[in-house]
């Protein structure tokens, strides 16, 4: 059966300091790639999607960069932290050929920037 | 331009009545419709989906819903709400090129009281 991994699940960073989450799925080949961010008491905001290796479409423009370096790994990062990047950051995959068969979530990670 | 609209921010429900969370989309063509569900501090996990067909779709957990297209709406139901259905439901539509751009509602938090 096809997992998602999310990692750390919580995270305080300062003001300035770089970022790096990490996504993994397995036991599928080819999945399309998500990065969410979730502010408090708000709906989801699409950050990033990739549909293979390298492909990365960014849909905010923002202090935040998605790389996908392999098959099955997402990865989020930014440079310099911002206090308006604290959020709820939330990585999913759906099928190859499109999000229409709904989406997977991983379980998470609380950034708070101090 | 796309968008959905959950019109109750949250709801209480006595445990073992009826449910209903409203859902309003707005979609130019024929909508892929999701209803997801939050636990506090994990990611979504998705209840059920609509493509085409039967209007009444079920899902996990006992929920469904029903797509009413004349009112653009899909709300989301259960007979019979437990203790552990309280979370937050959000809804969803597939949207852009092969479904990559999900938008969601902004949540409706549902509270269960004994």
């Amino acid at each position: 059966s096809q997992t998602i991994h999310q990692w750390p699940a919580t995270l305080v960073q300062p003001v300035g300091s770089p970022l790096s989450l990490e996504c993994t799925v397995e036991g599928t080949s080819n999945p399309n790639l998500y990065w969410y961010r979730q502010a408090a008491g708000r709906g989801l905001q699409l950050l990033f999607y990739s549909v293979g290796i390298g492909q990365i479409s960014s849909e905010v423009p923002q202090n935040l960069s998605a790389s996908r370096p392999q098959d099955r790994q997402f990865i989020l990062s930014s440079k310099k932290l911002l206090l308006s990047d604290s959020g709820f950051y939330l990585c999913a995959w759906s099928p190859t050929g499109g999000g229409f068969y709904g989406y997977t979530f991983g379980s998470g990670t609380r950034l708070t920037v101090v | 331009a796309q968008s959905v609209t959950q019109p109750d921010i949250h709801i209480t429900v006595s445990e073992g009545a009826s449910l209903e969370l409203r859902c309003n989309y707005s979609y130019g063509a024929t909508p892929y419709l999701f209803w997801y569900v939050q636990s506090p501090g994990q990611g979504l996990q998705l209840l059920l989906k609509y493509f085409s067909g039967d209007t009444l779709v079920q899902g996990i957990k006992g929920f469904e819903a029903e797509f009413k297209r004349s009112q653009s709406s899909f709300n989301l139901r259960k007979p019979s709400v437990h203790w552990s259905d309280a979370a937050e439901y959000f809804c969803a539509v597939g949207a852009g090129t092969g479904g990559f751009k999900t938008i969601f509602g902004a949540g409706t938090r549902l509270f269960v009281k004994a």
